[in-house]
């Protein structure tokens, strides 16, 4: 069974705008990470960040994760068309295994 | 770096027959390589794992006498999907990880396989 959900499902947001997504998942965790896939295309990992880690930047991309709630977000600041694309969180569950358990993804579209 | 590739990247072909498909590290050595299938405006979902050398570790639920994995080298892993059924159309990504316990994994392009 799927283990992120995120929040929401869809979002369609104006050039310059800021991009929140959200993702929830249900047990413990290694680490949350976050993939970006344009439409037909594999995905391409954007950042990751640990259970002992709180906030997280790369660029425009801000990364929170709140293990007592269960939930990271993920912001896109300055967000410009290229952005669009769905975006999925993926956990590592904790116990050291390799396998990444993805959520349902939000797709991202960013009008020019 | 972390280049993986696939071939093909898409495919069509007549239910019963059995389609291959190619997962290459192009730029590193791939200790473990993971196979997953997404359905259109779907998560992924793992279908196994993959370790140079010794068998998949298949998750549950999948076939692993229809979804045959090899990964005889560390750069290539292949995904047979046998006696192919329309139900199997499907985008098939592989990713690799460049050591056991790396977190990060690389993702090929995908397949899109269509079964008529």
């Amino acid at each position: 069974s799927q283990q992120g959900e995120e929040d929401p499902q869809a979002l369609s947001i104006q050039e310059g705008e800021n991009a929140t997504m959200n993702c929830s998942y249900k047990t413990s965790i290694n680490n949350l990470q976050w993939y970006r896939q344009n439409s037909g295309r594999g995905l391409v990992h954007l950042i990751l960040i640990r259970s002992n880690e709180r906030e997280k930047h790369s660029g425009r991309l801000r990364v929170t994760l709140d293990t007592s709630k269960k939930s990271s977000s993920l912001l896109i600041t300055a967000s410009r068309a290229a952005d669009t694309a769905s975006y999925f969180c993926a956990t590592a569950l904790q116990g050291g295994s390799e396998k990444l358990v993805f959520g349902k993804g939000t797709k991202l579209t960013v009008n020019p | 770096g972390a280049v993986v590739s696939q071939h093909p990247s898409w495919v069509i072909c007549k239910s019963g027959t059995s389609v291959k498909i190619e997962c290459r590290s192009l730029d590193f050595q791939a200790t473990t390589m993971f196979w997953y299938r997404q359905f259109p405006k779907q998560s992924l979902m793992l279908m196994a794992t993959s370790n140079e050398g010794s068998k998949a570790t298949y998750e549950q639920g999948v076939e692993k006498d229809k979804f045959l994995i090899n990964h005889a080298s560390l750069t290539l892993s292949t995904l047979t999907v046998t006696s192919a059924h329309p139900e199997d159309s499907s985008f098939y990504i592989c990713s690799a990880s460049r050591s056991r316990g790396q977190e990060t994994q690389y993702f090929g392009p995908g397949t899109r396989l269509l079964v008529l």
